[in-house]
């Protein structure tokens, strides 16, 4: 399809329990992307995918944060003992080849931890 | 640390006004550069991206681009009441490589009948 599908929409976590979250990038994009955006405004990136390799991983917190993008399944960002300070938007992103000119953005997941 | 700097705003302007939105980049290498609108609990949507000194024109927007200033603003002509949302400056920083967009926090457009 045209767009990058994120699931779930919303997802309520008790502090110290696992959120996975995923993404289906628009096909035949090459790369995909995961932000994380809190405060409103502030988006932090974490980690890029080319195809099923990680391209860059130096925003993931890595303890508890960990990303794949495995052949012919949505790729799946997993936050394992969630904390308080992990409520956010997340959200994913694809792009062709030539990322270079922009990317799209799926409609994000909201995390709560409470 | 390469940054991105908007003025949050709130920049309120008239309908049928002209938006003048403003980005500065750290990065003097930086490569691409893109502007986003952003409604209230939406995810971003791409306006305009831009690479090259000099002005780039879509319909009612028009990015401009001055690398020597590491500036780069996004005119919105004829502003309409549908175009009130946060606008996110982006940057792809020097080498490009690794195609990581570093965002501005966003400036925060109203657009009053």
């Amino acid at each position: 399809g045209e767009e990058v599908a994120q699931t779930p929409k919303h997802l309520v976590r008790g502090e110290g329990q696992k959120a996975k979250l995923y993404c289906a990038p628009i096909k035949g994009h090459s790369y995909v992307f995961w932000y994380q955006q809190v405060l409103k405004n502030e988006f932090k990136f974490l980690i890029s995918f080319q195809n099923e390799n990680v391209f860059d991983e130096t925003g993931m917190p890595k303890e508890r944060f960990s990303a794949k993008c495995l052949p012919n399944s949505p790729c799946s960002l997993e936050i394992q003992a969630t904390k308080l300070e992990d409520s956010a938007v997340y959200f994913c992103a694809s792009s062709q080849l030539q990322a270079l000119y922009g990317y799209t953005f799926g409609s994000g997941t909201r995390l709560t931890v409470v | 640390q390469k940054e991105v700097e908007q003025n949050s705003g709130p920049l309120s302007v008239p309908e049928g006004a002209i938006a003048s939105l403003n980005c500065t980049y750290s990065d003097r290498g930086s490569q691409s550069f893109f502007w986003y609108r952003q409604y209230s609990g939406k995810s971003p949507e791409l306006i305009m991206f831009i690479y090259s000194n000099g002005d780039k024109e879509d319909g009612r927007f028009t990015a401009q681009l001055n690398k020597a200033s590491q500036y780069v603003s996004l005119l919105i002509r004829d502003s309409q009441p549908s175009d009130s949302a946060t606008y996110l400056c982006a940057v792809i920083d020097s080498g490009g490589s690794n195609y990581k967009l570093t965002f501005g926090k966003g400036t925060l457009l109203t657009v009053n009948p």
